[in-house]
């Protein structure tokens, strides 16, 4: 069936260093692909997404390409805060009204 | 887009009790779906809500222990009943808006 791997964590950086957390997926066809983030004690919140191979979204400084030969959607930042502390999670849907499948998630630490 | 409000945000729950969450959306969505993220781990969905019909339900999710209603194309419950600590998690609304899965900011149930 459909799924998505990601990264696993807890990845730990120092403010102002690149950030990448690595994200494929198996699909049957052609998915919708996302990154949503969860502050501490927070809900979830979109953060970027993608519809069709090689569109990149982007959000907040955040990037990600949706690369169909890799089957794949890294997420990017050039330079993380301490404010980007939080859990990540890498997803899909197959189709509108279609359930969402999520990675795992990546639990970032950002030092100052 | 759509913006998704729950209800409550946050309950300490005795053990052997049922709570009712609510979940409701400012567009009518045809589908609404529920998920459960256990303490530190990713989210599981429960059930899909098409309105004027019976939830579907995923494996490991029983109707007897997760019911839900969905009366409109803006609202649906979902009932936790007969908690145990496992039960213990947040418990989110989500619902698909134009292409994009929104969540609302989720349930935080403790059960003691």
């Amino acid at each position: 069936g459909d799924s998505v791997t990601q990264m696993e964590g807890p990845v730990t950086l120092s403010e102002e260093a690149f950030l990448t957390i690595n994200c494929t997926y198996t699909a049957t066809g052609y998915p919708s692909l996302f990154w949503y983030v969860q502050y501490p004690g927070e809900g979830l919140q979109l953060l970027l997404k993608a519809t069709k191979a090689d569109d990149k979204g982007s959000n907040k400084g955040f990037e990600a390409t949706y690369r169909k030969e890799t089957t794949s959607f890294h997420l990017e930042k050039g330079s993380v805060q301490v404010s980007d502390s939080a859990v990540y999670f890498c997803a899909l849907t197959m189709n509108r009204d279609d359930k969402i499948i999520f990675g795992k998630g990546t639990r970032l630490h950002i030092l100052p | 887009s759509a913006v998704i409000s729950q209800k409550p945000s946050r309950d300490i729950c005795q053990r052997g009790t049922s709570l009712t969450i609510q979940c409701q959306v400012d567009s009518q969505v045809t589908m609404m779906f529920w998920y459960r993220q256990q303490p530190g781990q990713s989210l599981t969905l429960i059930a899909t809500a098409n309105q004027g019909s019976e939830a579907t339900y995923e494996s490991g999710f029983v109707i007897d222990k997760f019911p839900i209603s969905r009366p409109n194309l803006t609202f649906s419950t979902l009932t936790v009943s007969n908690m145990s600590p496992e039960d213990s998690s947040i418990y989110l609304c989500s619902v698909d808006g134009g292409g994009t899965i929104y969540f609302g900011e989720g349930s935080w149930l403790t059960v003691v």
